[in-house]
């Protein structure tokens, strides 16, 4: 089955700066790839998205790039927020209501 | 909108209890997943149902996981003679039925076994 890795386990950065958590994925049939962010003790939510077709999608201060061939995808928050502080997770997913396979998490803390 | 919506949020079982745990999907919604989620983890799949059928349970660690949907809606995960191991965060999540893969979380249920 699929494998999804994901990095760095913790991430520090200070207010206003960039944060980027990468993930690989073993299964090549995987094509569709969220991300969701978690804060404590409440439910994940979907933060952003990419399917296979394309390499880049972004939304407003979020971007995720997927890179097919190396079978790795990463997100990127600009100017991060203290309100960004939560624990992010990727997924790799089939497609056409297949489970998803979920990273281990990242947990940020954006210090103000 | 309501969203998935999730009950008990809390549970505490002595070992060894039976216990059912049930998820709302939001209305519509055809497909339906429940994750376990382990402290400091990512969710793991468990099962999934489209309407009323179980179509996938590759992921339940054994036998004393029983999940249905009996009516394509409302679904319920039981776990029989429960286990400390199975102290962990259950996890439903719906999707709608066209060609969208987005699957929406609800709040989980915590479940402690002493």
């Amino acid at each position: 089955g699929e494998n999804v890795e994901q990095h760095p386990s913790t991430l520090s950065v200070q207010e206003g700066d960039s944060a980027v958590i990468k993930c690989t994925y073993s299964d090549s049939a995987s094509n569709y790839f969220p991300w969701y962010k978690q804060e404590l003790g409440k439910r994940p939510q979907l933060i952003i998205d990419i399917r296979s077709n394309v390499g880049e999608k972004k939304d407003q201060r979020i971007a995720v790039t997927l890179n097919k061939t190396a079978k790795h995808f990463s997100l990127h928050i600009t100017e991060t927020q203290p309100e960004d502080s939560a624990v992010y997770f990727c997924a790799a997913s089939l497609g056409n209501f297949n489970k998803f396979y979920f990273g281990s998490g990242t947990k940020l803390n954006v210090k103000p | 909108g309501a969203g998935v919506s999730q009950s008990p949020r809390y549970k505490v079982a002595k070992r060894g209890q039976d216990v059912a745990l049930r998820c709302d999907p939001i209305s519509g919604h055809v497909s339906l997943f429940w994750y376990q989620q382990a402290l400091g983890q990512g969710p793991e799949f468990l099962t999934y149902f489209q309407n009323e059928a179980q179509l996938d349970k590759s992921g339940l660690p054994s036998d004393r996981f029983f999940a249905e949907r009996p009516e394509g809606s409302v679904s319920t995960l039981k776990i029989q003679r429960t286990q400390q191991e199975d102290s962990a965060v259950y996890l439903c999540a719906s999707s709608l039925r066209e060609s969208t893969d987005t699957q929406y979380f609800g709040p989980g249920t915590r479940l402690t076994v002493l």
